[in-house]
């Protein structure tokens, strides 16, 4: 049962550079999202996703895009990666992104991203 | 901005203590207030999901309450033993947005 897999768990990059964090789920979850860890801030959702084709922002999207183009992946990009990105990522996935009584969150192992 | 904080920030207790920490989050657009367990070097796992004002939920020694009205709950941890050492987060779950709260750091000293 692999759950929420994340890669690559580590990734160093140089100011300017782009790359895509990669997050796919085996559990035919229709709501993925992405999370940033930082020291003091807790779990802040950068972007999150309601199905196939659906995406939004979160409290923190700037510098990041999404797509959704199958149930499975839920690819974030960093299109020029600054310092202030440095960061532990988390994708995390639930059953239904409506009704009150679903919504568990499912986690990757999470991504250390460096930013030199 | 909806801000969910929770206390107390970290906490040491003995072996065999009880403890509880409180949750304070957004009275308005609840649609669920979610506990996960947080170890080092882990994932978040979810403890509960409480949707209804006055829920209580319970799994083992640990047990949750829940007051939409007032927008807090308090997570319970009776008889604290070395493996319960994590953090504790709470989330408030507005539809289609999670906020979490930035944890209570617990740590039982055996």
């Amino acid at each position: 049962n692999a759950g929420v897999t994340q890669t690559p768990k580590f990734q160093v990059l140089k100011t300017g550079q782009s790359m895509t964090l990669q997050c796919a789920q085996d559990m035919n979850h229709e709501y993925m999202s992405w999370y940033r860890q930082d020291p003091g801030m807790g779990l802040r959702l950068i972007h999150y996703s309601v199905g196939a084709g659906i995406t939004d922002q979160g409290e923190v999207p700037n510098g990041y895009n999404v797509s959704r183009s199958t149930t499975e992946d839920f690819p974030l990009r960093l299109l020029s990666a600054a310092p202030s990105q440095t960061s532990v990522y988390f994708c995390a996935s639930s059953y239904s992104s409506s009704g009150p009584n679903t919504g568990e969150l499912f986690f990757g192992e999470g991504s250390r991203l460096t930013v030199l | 901005i909806l801000n969910v904080e929770q206390s107390p920030q970290s906490l040491h207790v003995q072996e065999g203590d009880s403890t509880n920490f409180t949750c304070s989050f957004p009275s308005s657009n609840f649609y669920a207030l979610h506990w996960y367990r947080w170890e080092t070097a882990k994932s978040p796992e979810a403890l509960f999901v409480m949707t209804l004002n006055g829920d209580e939920k319970k799994k083992g020694r640990i047990s949750a309450t829940l007051n939409t009205k007032e927008g807090y709950s308090y997570l319970y941890i009776k008889g604290s033993q070395p493996e319960d050492s994590a953090t504790y987060l709470c989330a408030f779950r507005g539809l289609y947005k999670y906020i979490f709260g930035t944890g209570t750091r617990l740590k039982v000293l055996a």
